[in-house]
């Protein structure tokens, strides 16, 4: 079954980092980009950068460049995306989508990880 | 990048046509044709119905349609079905090579 499965939800205090993950199956790994995208309660989704499965390089949204970084493991078809100096507007839904090289858009999504920062 | 902008919601009746628009920048919808769309029931992963400003992925309705003039991209769904009612997002790749979204529509089928 082609899916991207996420990590369970997090909760942490200002200033921490918080890692989540997003396990590929069902595809050919290497085939295409995976995107993160978050969302707030009112606000539409926002796009945070994305990685190439394939040498692992990265490309992030200005605004979170410095605070997010996104790795990949391709043994276990996983793709981790960490966001440090947390703040509480950083209190969302995170979310993994699969990127269609050449074509801008997002064919299969994750169930996406609640991420509370509360202190 | 500013979100893109799309009513906050419309209301149809079934059988009927309803169109959304997204407006964005000369840096994004007017600049490439790389405009998607994606019907997001709640608590359900967001599913795209239009990729690439008017292309419809492989089993999505043709009653999905959509069109862009200018800045401004249009998604038209026809005979309105009750399954219908959900948010519709709408996307776009930048001159920054990121990717901006707008803030959803939210459908109701009267």
């Amino acid at each position: 079954q082609v899916q991207l499965v996420q990590s369970g939800a997090e909760e942490r205090r200002p200033g921490a980092s918080v890692v989540l993950s997003c396990m590929a199956s069902g595809y050919t790994f290497n085939d295409y980009y995976i995107h993160w995208v978050r969302q707030t309660p009112g606000q539409g989704p926002e796009w945070l950068g994305l990685i190439n499965p394939t040498g692992g390089s990265t490309n992030y949204a200005q605004k979170f460049r410095g605070r997010v970084s996104m790795t990949r493991d391709t043994s276990t078809t996983t793709v981790y995306m960490e966001l440090s100096s947390l703040r509480s507007e950083d209190t969302a839904v995170y979310s993994c989508a699969r990127g269609v090289r050449g074509l801008h858009y997002f064919d299969l999504w994750g169930q996406g990880t609640l991420v509370i920062v509360s202190s | 990048q500013s979100a893109l902008t799309q009513p906050a919601s419309v209301s149809e009746s079934p059988g009927q046509s309803v169109t959304i628009s997204c407006t964005g920048t000369s840096n994004d919808v007017g600049r490439f044709n790389s405009v998607s769309w994606y019907q997001h029931h709640p608590g359900k992963a967001p599913k795209v119905i239009i990729y690439g400003v008017n292309n419809r992925p492989s089993g999505v309705s043709d009653r999905f349609s959509a069109s862009k003039s200018g800045n401004t991209a249009s998604l038209t769904i026809s005979g309105l079905l009750p399954e219908d009612e959900a948010d519709y997002l709408c996307s776009s790749y930048t001159s920054n090579s990121s990717w901006v979204f707008g803030r959803g529509t939210k459908l109701t089928v009267l």
